[in-house]
């Protein structure tokens, strides 16, 4: 079975502490894409990273940095300096390829950060 | 940049009519998704569409339809709807070329049914 468990439902931090978002996943398969997502008050899903299953590089993005542990089975996901703008709910999602057309979302952590 | 419009943003409808939710995608992405998206359950997948004219049942089909009759068009049907499909819509795309797997998102179309 595949699985995407987000365990922090809400987090509230104050502007410009550092916050991070866990993702655990689960799947059978040793080729695999993991994603984040960020969807604002708008609606809309901004995409915000991929990584496959075989680059296990962290990745920084200005004040977003990715950390994708493969013997933990997690990608988490930090925002540096956090500021009123980042408020959102972030979704990671898990994309395998025995299921090449179905992504697996997680139930998303909704980051309020309070000025 | 990938664009993904969705043709309302907002839509209030009335038990028993038939619902037209339209989804374009201008960067000639094969596959394109239909979700619906509600608080504590998150995103479900309705149907999505492999190419033109193909379409596959998601996790919750019942009650809706689907037609792809262009690639850059994806269209979720509601024949008749019911107050359980208040809901937010979600269409997103994706290119299978070159191993892509990322979907894009449109901005969502939040239907109220009365």
């Amino acid at each position: 079975a595949q699985k995407v468990t987000q365990a922090q439902t809400e987090i509230s931090v104050v502007e410009k502490e550092d916050v991070t978002l866990d993702c655990v996943y689960e799947t059978r398969d040793t080729t695999y894409y993991l994603f984040w997502y960020k969807q604002p008050p708008s609606g809309e899903l901004v995409f915000l990273i991929r990584r496959n299953s075989f680059d296990e590089q962290n990745e920084i993005s200005g004040r977003y940095s990715w950390n994708f542990q493969k013997s933990t089975s997690s990608f988490n996901f930090t925002i540096t300096a956090s500021q009123v703008v980042d408020s959102a709910v972030y979704f990671c999602a898990l994309s395998a390829t025995s299921g090449t057309y179905k992504y697996i979302f997680g139930t998303g952590t909704r980051l309020k950060v309070l000025a | 940049d990938v664009k993904v419009t969705q043709s309302s943003r907002y839509l209030v409808k009335r038990t028993g009519e038939k619902v037209f939710l339209e989804c374009v995608q201008d960067m000639d992405h094969e596959n394109m998704f239909w979700y619906r998206q509600d608080p504590g359950l998150g995103l479900r997948l309705i149907y999505f569409s492999y190419d033109v004219k193909m379409k596959e049942k998601g996790d919750i089909p019942e009650g809706y339809s689907v037609s792809r009759e262009k690639k850059e068009r994806f269209s979720l049907i509601l024949e008749s709807a019911s107050t359980n499909q208040t809901s937010m819509y979600l269409c997103a795309s994706r290119s299978t070329k070159g191993g892509g797997e990322t979907q894009y998102f449109g901005p969502g179309t939040r239907l109220l049914v009365l």
